[in-house]
């Protein structure tokens, strides 16, 4: 079964500086998709960003991107010019590309991310 | 478009109860997810539905039922409720089984008391 391990329960920035969250993840499958939600305090979940396994490249939004490390199974998330609407729960995600598991999203425990003004 | 909601928004029972979460979505979409949040955790999969018409069990589905009522709608049921059951729930949809990102409700507060 696949897990995904978040180490930094809590982080926090100076407004306009860059933070990375960590995340690292275990799975025998060749081919999935890994994703950073965001969940202010309002509970909504946002969908920040997303990487597909095959693809070397860094997936990258606008202040948001990804170091995605195939190899060592880590997927970190770091966010430029930090703001303070940027404070939230941030939870990385896996799921898998086979059709049969395609349904689950496995998440991690989150990293909760406060910003100072 | 209200995208994907959830009903109630808060909700207290107590043990031996029962009660139905309500979920609907108005994007059209074929596939439907019941997750729930406990504290210092992500989100775990409870049932989903790949289509109209077919549901599965996910990660944690003890104590619950689902019904994919429509294309729209799909509730999860609490039969008899217990204290463990406390957590917030999400309902999420996507557009298939395969499809890249799930689409999120608000939440509903449960408390069992």
């Amino acid at each position: 079964a696949q897990t995904v391990t978040q180490s930094q329960p809590e982080m926090s920035v100076q407004e306009a500086e860059t933070v990375t969250l960590s995340c690292t993840y275990d799975t025998s499958e060749s081919d999935y998709y890994l994703f950073w939600y965001k969940q202010p305090p309002s509970r909504q979940m946002i969908l920040v960003i997303r990487q597909e396994a095959y693809k070397q490249q860094n997936a990258t939004e606008n202040r948001f991107s990804v170091n995605f490390q195939k190899a060592a199974k880590s997927f970190s998330l770091k966010i430029s010019d930090s703001q303070l609407g940027d404070a939230a729960m941030y939870f990385c995600a896996y799921r898998s590309a086979m059709i049969q598991g395609a349904q689950k999203l496995v998440f991690g425990q989150g990293t909760r991310l406060t910003i100072n003004p | 478009n209200a995208g994907v909601t959830q009903t109630p928004k808060f909700q207290v029972l107590k043990t031996g109860q029962s009660m139905t979460l309500q979920c609907a979505q108005d994007m059209n979409h074929n596939s439907m997810y019941w997750y729930r949040q406990d504290p210092g955790m992500g989100l775990r999969l409870i049932y989903y539905s790949a289509s109209e018409g077919t549901t599965d069990k996910g990660e944690v589905p003890n104590g619950y039922n689902v019904s994919r009522l429509n294309k729209r709608e799909f509730s999860l049921r609490l039969e008899s409720a217990a204290p463990s059951q406390t957590s917030v729930y999400f309902c999420a949809s996507s557009p298939g089984p395969v499809s890249y990102e799930q689409y999120f409700g608000p939440g509903t507060r449960l408390t069992v008391t």
